[in-house]
């Protein structure tokens, strides 16, 4: 059965601080792998998706790695800002209908 | 904007009521999902739709059904509500284009008394 965890659950950084949000995952049999941010109270937005067959997708000031072999992905913001303040949730798709097994969350606070 | 929304956004009821959560997507997406979300146990899978009239069970689909007789409509029943299906339901549905991406709705707030 697919575990997913991540670390740390929480994170408190300065604003312009870069940094690195940690998931890993228990079967390498994925075929993608989906990076979320969560607001308070709010649905959930997707931010990236990296194919199995890929090893980093960027977006803005966002890059997210997958390394299949060793059930690991990372979360890369740089020069983040308090907007960033959110649940950061990666999930990890695989089998029929691309279900999907959710980690449990970074919570990232950004201090001015 | 994958043109999700959910029906009611909040809701309180009492424990051996039935509930109905109405999930509307406006694109025609084939695949729907129905998900709680709780403290401590994160985000996960009730009941999936892979088309009208075609669903199968996620990981805690028990006390819960689903219906989809049309494209655009995903609904869950709590037939019996019970105080631990106090939770937040988000619906998703799968690629804007195709893609294996998710896109949620904005939730629902059911609390069960």
């Amino acid at each position: 059965k697919q575990e997913v965890t991540q670390i740390p659950a929480a994170l408190s950084v300065p604003e312009g601080e870069n940094l690195v949000l940690n998931c890993s995952f228990t079967d390498s049999a994925i075929y993608n792998l989906q990076w979320f941010r969560q607001d308070p109270g709010k649905g959930l937005t997707s931010l990236l998706l990296i194919q199995s067959s890929q090893r980093e997708q960027t977006s803005g000031r966002l890059n997210a790695s997958l390394d299949k072999s060793s059930g690991r992905s990372t979360l890369y913001i740089a020069a983040s800002q308090p907007g960033d303040s959110a649940t950061y949730l990666c999930a990890v798709g695989g089998g029929s209908y691309d279900k999907v097994i959710f980690g449990p969350g970074t919570s990232l606070s950004v201090i001015p | 904007d994958a043109g999700i929304t959910q029906s009611p956004r909040h809701k309180v009821t009492e424990t051996g009521t039935p509930v109905t959560l109405r999930c509307h997507q406006t694109e025609n997406h084939r695949y729907m999902y129905w998900y709680r979300q709780d403290p401590g146990h994160g985000l996960r899978l009730i009941h999936y739709s892979y088309g009208v009239k075609d669903t199968d069970k996620g990981e805690v689909s028990d006390g819960y059904s689903v219906s989809r007789s049309k494209t655009e409509d995903f609904l869950l029943t709590l037939e019996s509500a019970t105080s631990s299906q106090t939770s937040v339901y988000f619906c998703a549905i799968r690629g804007t284009s195709g893609g294996p991406e998710q896109y949620f709705g904005p939730g629902t707030r059911l609390t069960v008394t």
